[in-house]
């Protein structure tokens, strides 16, 4: 299975300071397709998980502007560019080019 | 709005079976891979497998694929998760969820294996 190793654990950061999460994959995402697969979710305190960006960059409907998504192959950062109270929670960072599909152990961003 | 409503959770022994339903609106069903992921208390997330959009074919975890099973009925745009043989290592929240790579969760529904 491919891992997916999420840095760091935990994230402590002041509301309008930046944030930035890493996410490296033990191979390349880079499917038959050309296509790299990598989703970034959060999942908020007591809810269901919330997809925020696919394909490495593409930021779903709804989603500010203040997240972004980089990468490839197998090295990812997911940025806040500016963190809001709505921001607390868990990120995990997820592989859909191989099967099983796998995800980050998740880093908790709280608000400091 | 999509939505995705899991049921069918609860406490089972070890060595039951346990089949969980996920009702699904919003959206043309018939049209959409589905898949399930589980969340255990630690907060591990666990692809589980998917199936294809006319159920003819599904996907799953090496290690859960000789217990667990994915069918679908798309006249009920019902999504299903059969579980056999269930051991306590599978206690977690389950989510259905849309897409071969999940796009939308539902809210989870929660299974308790214990004797």
């Amino acid at each position: 299975d491919v891992v997916m190793t999420q840095t760091p654990v935990s994230l402590s950061v002041a509301i309008g300071q930046p944030a930035s999460i890493s996410c490296k994959s033990s191979q390349s995402l880079v499917g038959t397709s050309g296509k790299t697969y990598l989703n970034w979710l959060l999942q908020r305190p007591g809810q269901s998980p919330k997809r925020l960006i696919y394909l490495v960059s593409k930021l779903d409907s709804g989603i500010p502007d203040r997240f972004s998504g980089s990468g490839s192959e197998t090295d990812f950062t997911l940025k806040i560019s500016r963190v809001e109270a709505d921001d607390l929670g868990v990120y995990y960072c997820l592989q859909g080019t191989h099967f099983p599909h796998t995800f980050g152990a998740g880093t908790k961003l709280e608000l400091k | 709005e999509v939505q995705l409503v899991e049921s069918g959770g609860g406490l089972v022994k070890p060595g039951a079976s346990l089949k969980l339903s996920c009702v699904a609106s919003g959206f043309t069903f018939s049209d959409y891979w589905m898949s399930w992921v589980r969340q255990t208390p630690g907060k591990t997330m666990e692809w589980i497998g998917d199936i294809k959009y006319d159920g003819s074919y599904t996907n799953y975890a090496p290690s859960l694929k000789n217990r667990f099973t994915i069918s679908r009925d798309n006249a009920k745009s019902t999504l299903y998760l059969q579980m056999s043989n269930v051991r306590s290592e599978d206690t977690a929240t389950y989510y259905c969820t849309r897409g071969g790579i999940p796009d939308y969760w539902g809210q989870g529904v929660m299974v308790t294996v214990s004797s």
